[in-house]
């Protein structure tokens, strides 16, 4: 069955440019999260929705960060000004509602900025 | 403290072998937890979800403590395809944030 998609798979771009990543969570999946992971680390919290209602955006680490998902499906994580430091893995996960329930990841987006 | 804290390892072991991970948590009011394995330039996935009994499957099984707030990853007769790095997770309280610990890698050898 089809599970999380999330695209591009790999983007570079120079510092300062503005990039956009693609989450198509699990069909029915309520909850779907953004996760960054540096090398060598778990991945971080970045922010949650729950529907299309942004319930948790405590972890984006500043306002370039913005997240939206306008439908309640497919979400886009947008990064406004990049800086070198938002080189990362960026995972989407989606899950079933209630709470407690496990999340399932997305391949992720290898951010890489110059 | 870290939320979740992982020894990262790694673990080297020959196959065959058995092999126990643990992971300490710091919100005593988490209630599920999971164990995620990642492979290298791939994305988590779930191993196994840790009830408060303990639960097994196959050679995988998972033990629970809340009095010491640790859990813990047994692997038994280690496969060369088990290489890979194992993660912890604790939700937050009251939310469906996920935690997760820095990994531990594990390397089966022949």
């Amino acid at each position: 069955g089809a599970g999380v998609s999330q695209s591009p798979r790999y983007k570079v771009a120079k510092r300062g440019q503005d990039v956009a990543l693609r989450c198509d969570p699990i069909s029915g999946h309520v909850s779907l999260f953004w996760y960054q992971q540096a090398l060598g680390q778990g991945p971080e919290f970045l922010t949650y929705f729950q529907n299309e209602a942004q319930l948790d955006k405590s972890g984006l680490p500043s306002d370039r960060f913005f997240a939206e998902r306008p439908e309640g499906s497919v979400s886009t994580l947008k990064i406004q000004r990049t800086q070198q430091e938002d080189s990362a893995v960026y995972l989407c996960a989606s899950s079933l509602a209630p709470r407690g329930q496990p999340q399932h990841f997305g391949d992720g987006t290898r951010l890489s900025i110059l | 403290r870290k939320e979740v804290e992982q020894d990262p390892g790694p673990f080297n072991v020959p196959e065959g072998a058995t092999v126990a991970f643990n992971c300490t948590y710091s919100n005593s009011a988490s209630q599920s937890f999971f164990w995620y394995r990642q492979d290298c330039r791939k994305e988590p996935k779930l191993l196994m979800s840790v009830y408060s009994s303990g639960n097994e499957d196959g050679r995988f099984t998972a033990q629970l403590n809340r009095a010491s707030q640790y859990i813990s990853l047994l692997i038994r007769d280690s496969k060369l395809s088990d290489s890979a790095t194992y993660l912890c997770v604790a939700p937050t309280y009251n939310t469906d944030k996920l935690i997760f610990g820095t990994g531990t890698r594990l390397q089966v050898f022949p």
